[in-house]
């Protein structure tokens, strides 16, 4: 059964400053999903991560895969009050369609 | 831009009743999806669907549950006889392909609350 961890399950950041979440799963997949959610809404696509090394950038968030680890890491550099949300990363298991969805990690950007 | 969109956005039952909840996905996509997220958890799989048939589904989603896909653009979930802990957000979503990307589109939710 595929396993998707993610840590911290809660951040608490400062503006300015640099934090990284950390996404690991259990078993072979090469396609790797960010999301955000904020309170009370839906999933927001981030990221598609599809190969290893794979590397995306959006504005003040970075993400990155690396299937041998089978890790992949959401880094937010100089955090601003708007990036406040929960980020979820998810799998989809090689040859399959579901997402498996990590705990989440709640991100609250304080001044 | 094409989003998925969903009804109700809240629905509110006793426990016992029949609730369906309905998803309109992006309108060239081909597989559909049902997930819940219950208040504070992770978002959970439940099923999934091609081609007038069902995929993939999980262990929640059993003999309680049922999706159709009644014309080209509806596609529903039903819960034939909630119980308290089906309570839950509902996300459908949709996406294009099966290998490659496979980005799935989520819609906005409906929040099923059982008395």
């Amino acid at each position: 059964e595929l396993k998707v961890e993610q840590n911290p399950l809660f951040l608490s950041m400062q503006e300015g400053k640099n934090y990284t979440i950390y996404c690991n799963y259990s078993t072979t997949s090469d396609r790797l999903y960010w999301y955000r959610q904020d309170p009370g809404k839906s999933l927001e696509s981030l990221f598609v991560l599809l190969s290893n090394g794979a590397v995306k950038q959006e504005g003040r968030l970075m993400a990155s895969l690396d299937t041998k680890a089978r890790l992949s890491t959401l880094h937010i550099t100089a955090a601003v009050h708007d990036l406040s949300a929960t980020y979820f990363c998810a799998v989809i298991k090689a040859a399959g369609n579901k997402l498996t969805f990590g705990g989440g990690t709640r991100v609250l950007v304080k001044p | 831009e094409p989003e998925v969109t969903q009804t109700p956005s809240h629905q509110v039952t006793q426990m016992g009743q029949e609730v369906i909840l309905r998803c309109v996905p992006i309108s060239n996509h081909l597989y559909f999806y049902w997930y819940r997220q219950i208040l504070g958890q992770k978002v959970e799989f439940l099923v999934s669907f091609y081609n007038n048939e069902i995929s993939e589904k999980s262990e929640i989603f059993d003999d309680q549950f049922s999706v159709e896909r009644p014309d080209g653009s509806n596609f529903t979930l039903k819960i034939r006889s909630t119980k308290l802990e089906d309570s839950a957000m509902y996300f459908c979503a949709s996406s294009g392909s099966r290998g490659g990307l496979n980005e799935q589109f989520f819609g906005p939710g409906t929040r099923l609350t059982v008395l």
